[in-house]
């Protein structure tokens, strides 16, 4: 049963930094695409990247292109996402998605979420 | 990139039907037949419902049904139950390695 189990909740300043790790376990870690998935509070879902860590090159979406860096460690199965330049706009449960082990272009299992509070 | 457009309530009472849109472009469901949905209850992550326009993963119940026309998907709940009260989004792949959710529909069991 592969699971995704994310780091805790964040509290930051705004200008600051933040990065989130998302570790994978039960499977094959090497040939799925990683997805970062936000969502504001009482707000939608909202895609922002991702990365096959076999290949290491991320695509990420056009609003957060310049600002977020997507990476993974092979050797212990996590992937990270890294935001920087943080604003109040960014507070919000980040989540960590891939496909299911047959593969396929969907979000099939997720890690539980992080907080992330970005308050002076 | 915009959203995918979904209206923002649906309901229906027990045992009807209702269907929801999620509205792209030619550059993401009009040309990809990649179209998911999930499932979100309040304070839990999302759950994948159905994925490649009409396809549903083990386990999903087959109330649930996908469809696709042009640049628009729909998804249908069948046999509404209270179960089903939650937010939905649909989510299309949007060419080189990205992917466009929609914007959110609130599903309310009356």
């Amino acid at each position: 049963q592969v699971q995704l189990v994310q780091s805790g909740a964040e509290v930051k300043k705004p200008g600051s930094s933040v990065k989130v790790s998302c570790k994978a376990s039960g499977g094959t870690f090497s040939t799925y695409t990683i997805s970062w998935v936000r969502q504001a509070p009482g707000q939608g879902l909202e895609w922002m990247g991702g990365i096959i860590p076999l290949f290491g090159t991320p695509n990420y979406a056009q609003k957060f292109q310049g600002r977020v860096t997507i990476t993974t460690d092979e050797s212990t199965s996590t992937a990270f996402m890294e935001l920087n330049s943080l604003r109040s706009e960014d507070t919000a449960m980040y989540y960590c998605a891939r496909p299911p082990p047959e593969g396929r272009d969907v979000f099939d299992i997720w890690g539980q979420g992080t907080m992330l509070t970005v308050s002076s | 990139q915009s959203a995918l457009t979904q209206p923002a309530s649906v309901s229906g009472s027990p045992g009807q039907s209702i269907t929801i849109s999620c509205t792209g472009t030619s550059s993401d469901i009009g040309t990809y037949n990649l179209v998911s949905w999930y499932q979100q209850h309040p304070g839990k992550a999302p759950k994948l419902m159905i994925f490649e326009g009409g396809k549903r993963p083990s386990g999903v119940s087959n109330r649930f049904s996908g469809s696709k026309s042009g640049n628009t998907a729909s998804l249908t709940i069948s046999g509404l139950q209270a179960e089903d009260e939650a937010d939905y989004y649909c989510c299309s792949y949007a060419g080189s390695g990205t992917y466009v959710f929609g914007t959110g529909t609130k599903v309310t069991v009356l």
